[in-house]
């Protein structure tokens, strides 16, 4: 049973450029979420997915999207990015389906983005 | 705004001893988390804490939650160097959504 798995897992990008993160959930999965860890913090949340549609937010600007495929993967992508968006981004999954959630978020091993 | 606050931010300790990592929240909340997180490796889920009183462990960990004193606690006992991670606690953000919001996290160093 395959868990979270992100792709890539390191990326180096010049400041200005665009980036995509990749997330595949947990099998059996519905829900995703994205969060960004900056060196030597905590993960801070930045948006969640179900249904295709981003459910909640974060205190993350504009230049941060989302999308959910109809296979529960997701997409975060990054445009006009800084130098303090280098970080490790995580995805997480869950199975939530409108009902009680009581499992803890299965997060992937994360992508470290590095912006030059 | 809900804030999750950790103590200590860094525990250097000697295998054998016992020691308590805090977390406060600012907000109620009845669903709280820990977390372990080794370097450069994603997190792994240690506990799920869902009501007041409740008490978890697993190993040499013991989690527990006070929701009346937004506090819950992680409890060392008798450490291992294997039990060098960083440790963090979360709280879900309105109950039961699955926005989390991190402490800072605590680096447990247990030195042999």
């Amino acid at each position: 049973d395959a868990g979270v798995t992100q792709s890539p897992t390191h990326l180096i990008k010049t400041r200005g450029q665009q980036v995509t993160l990749r997330c595949s959930p947990k099998s059996g999965h519905d829900t995703v979420s994205w969060y960004q860890q900056a060196l030597g913090q905590g993960p801070q949340f930045i948006f969640q997915y179900y249904e295709e549609e981003e459910r909640q937010r974060g205190n993350f600007p504009d230049r941060f999207s989302g999308h959910q495929f109809p296979n529960y993967s997701s997409e975060l992508n990054v445009n006009a990015l800084l130098l303090g968006d280098s970080a490790l981004y995580l995805c997480a999954s869950s199975l939530f389906g409108g009902q009680i959630y009581n499992s803890p978020l299965h997060f992937g091993n994360g992508t470290r983005l590095t912006v030059t | 705004e809900l804030k999750v606050e950790q103590n200590p931010l860094f525990l250097s300790m000697q295998e054998g001893k016992n020691y308590t990592i805090y977390c406060n929240y600012s907000t109620t909340s009845d669903r709280l988390y820990w977390y372990r997180q080794d370097p450069g490796k994603s997190l792994e889920s240690l506990f799920v804490l869902l009501s007041n009183g409740a008490v978890k462990q697993e190993g040499r960990l013991m989690a527990s939650l006070d929701t009346k004193a937004r506090l819950s606690t992680l409890h060392i006992t008798a450490a291992v160097h294997d039990l060098s991670a960083t440790y963090f606690c979360a709280v879900d953000m309105a109950g039961n959504t699955g926005k989390l919001i991190f402490g800072q996290g605590t680096t447990l160093q247990v030195k042999p």
